[in-house]
């Protein structure tokens, strides 16, 4: 157990349907990412949260929308999306310093949630 | 783009042999370089962050080494078991990006 959790843990969607994906850290992080692994590829990061705040936003196209209500919380709101967006999303969470950069810290992980898009 | 690399892609070994693999990186603007292990089905678990050229961390029968000048760290399995069978990942952290940019892993199996 890393104390990061994820659900669902696996997700079948059809292209139109309107899901989201729930994070949720109990190691008192203020950072939370998330990351998307397609098939043969390395682990892609797709957004990071800083104390609520959306730091990064690696040109993800806008049928993923995140949320950060609170540094325990991550939400990846998913609609409309393709079948090539079938992946595993994972989540992590690290303790980062206020407006510092990420260099040390240890991120931690959730289990992922399996994501199947016909 | 930062490119990482690991190598092999997978490797199959006996229980009880002792096994490395490598993960080369950019030598300039180096900050820190993470290495995690990752079982099928379980989320990613640190093992290790390195940050200085020279650095030997060790973790029971794991270890690593560290290269920042030529660019490369090594990950030491001693008396593999079945158990250490999993996808080893290194993350590097360098540059002017805020982010880990990870390799794609070494996928390792410890047959009994």
């Amino acid at each position: 157990e890393t104390g990061v959790t994820q659900t669902p843990r696996h997700l079948v969607m059809g292209m139109t349907n309107k899901k989201s994906l729930k994070c949720e850290q109990h190691l008192g992080h203020n950072a939370m990412y998330w990351y998307k692994q397609s098939a043969k590829k390395p682990l892609e990061l797709m957004f990071v949260y800083n104390f609520k705040e959306q730091t990064e936003n690696n040109s993800v196209p806008s049928r993923f929308s995140p949320e950060c209500p609170n540094s325990s919380h991550l939400f990846l709101h998913l609609h409309t999306l393709q079948p090539e967006d079938s992946a595993l999303y994972l989540c992590a969470s690290s303790q980062e310093l206020a407006g510092g950069p990420l260099r040390t810290d240890t991120q931690y992980f959730g289990p992922g949630t399996r994501l199947t898009v016909l | 783009i930062l490119n990482v690399e690991q190598s092999p892609q997978s490797l199959h070994v006996q229980e009880g042999d002792s096994t490395n693999f490598t993960c080369s990186f950019p030598s300039s603007n180096f900050y820190a370089l993470h290495w995690y292990r990752w079982e099928t089905a379980k989320s990613p678990e640190a093992l290790f962050v390195m940050t200085l050229n020279g650095d030997e961390k060790k973790k029971g029968r794991i270890s690593a080494t560290l290269n920042t000048k030529e660019g490369y760290s090594y990950l030491y399995i001693k008396g593999s078991q079945p158990e250490d069978s999993a996808t080893y990942l290194c993350a590097f952290y360098g540059g002017s990006a805020r982010q880990l940019t990870f390799g794609s892993g070494t996928q390792l199996t410890v047959l009994p």
